[in-house]
């Protein structure tokens, strides 16, 4: 069965400072990742996904991440945060054909500090 | 284009009692995914329907169920509910319905007391 972990559930980064959040998938394929972003009361915003090709994905907002199969990771990055960052941003792996399950990790849980 | 939008944003019931929530894709998405949040369990996928035929379930028990109109349309229902059904139930929509990009709603709010 896919799963995805995301070891971190909070973290706390100064405004301007570089963001990475990691985010580890088991599959037995080639998965279909994603990262989403959740703001307090909010529905889920898409910031990127992989499908296939180019292992490094450009996003949203300054978004970006890079999938690295050996390490079956997929870690989100922002060279530099925003205030505006701050929300729980989850991880997910969708199946490779079949339909539209997708499995989340547990979230990681930005804070950025002024 | 207009977002998923999805009725009403919050609910309270009480236990025993049903309920049903409604979920508008984006127009021309056929494809309309459920899911549950909470605190404990995080995001757990419920449901796929996708041209009125639900085509993935997750593990849920029967009260929960679910159908798609012929516009796309789907509702969801939860019959005799419990304390532990209360949650933030996002309905997500995707224009093929093959593994292509989810888009989320804001959610509904569903408090059982």
């Amino acid at each position: 069965a896919q799963s995805v972990t995301q070891p971190d559930i909070h973290i706390t980064v100064s405004e301007g400072a570089s963001l990475e959040l990691r985010c580890n998938y088991s599959y037995g394929a080639t998965p279909y990742l994603f990262w989403y972003v959740q703001s307090p009361g909010q529905g889920l915003q898409l910031l990127l996904k992989y499908f296939s090709g180019d292992t490094l994905v450009q996003g949203i907002k300054g978004f970006e991440a890079e999938f690295k199969r050996s390490q079956s990771s997929f870690n989100l990055r922002k060279p530099s945060v925003h205030w505006s960052d701050a929300a729980e941003y989850f991880c997910a792996v969708g199946p490779t054909g079949g339909g539209n399950k997708l499995t989340f990790g547990t979230g990681t849980q930005l804070k950025v500090e002024l | 284009k207009a977002g998923v939008t999805q009725t009403p944003r919050y609910l309270i019931k009480t236990r025993g009692q049903q309920v049903t929530l409604s979920c508008s894709p984006i127009s021309g998405h056929r494809s309309v995914s459920w899911y549950q949040q909470t605190p404990g369990q995080g995001l757990q996928f419920l449901f796929e329907y996708f041209s009125e035929t639900q085509r993935n379930k997750g593990n849920f028990p029967g009260r929960f169920s679910g159908r798609q109109f012929s516009n796309s349309r789907s509702e969801m229902n939860v019959s005799t509910l419990e304390l532990g059904d209360s949650a933030l139930y996002l309905c997500a929509s995707s224009l093929v319905g093959d593994t292509d990009t989810q888009y989320f709603g804001p959610g509904t709010r569903l408090t059982v007391l």
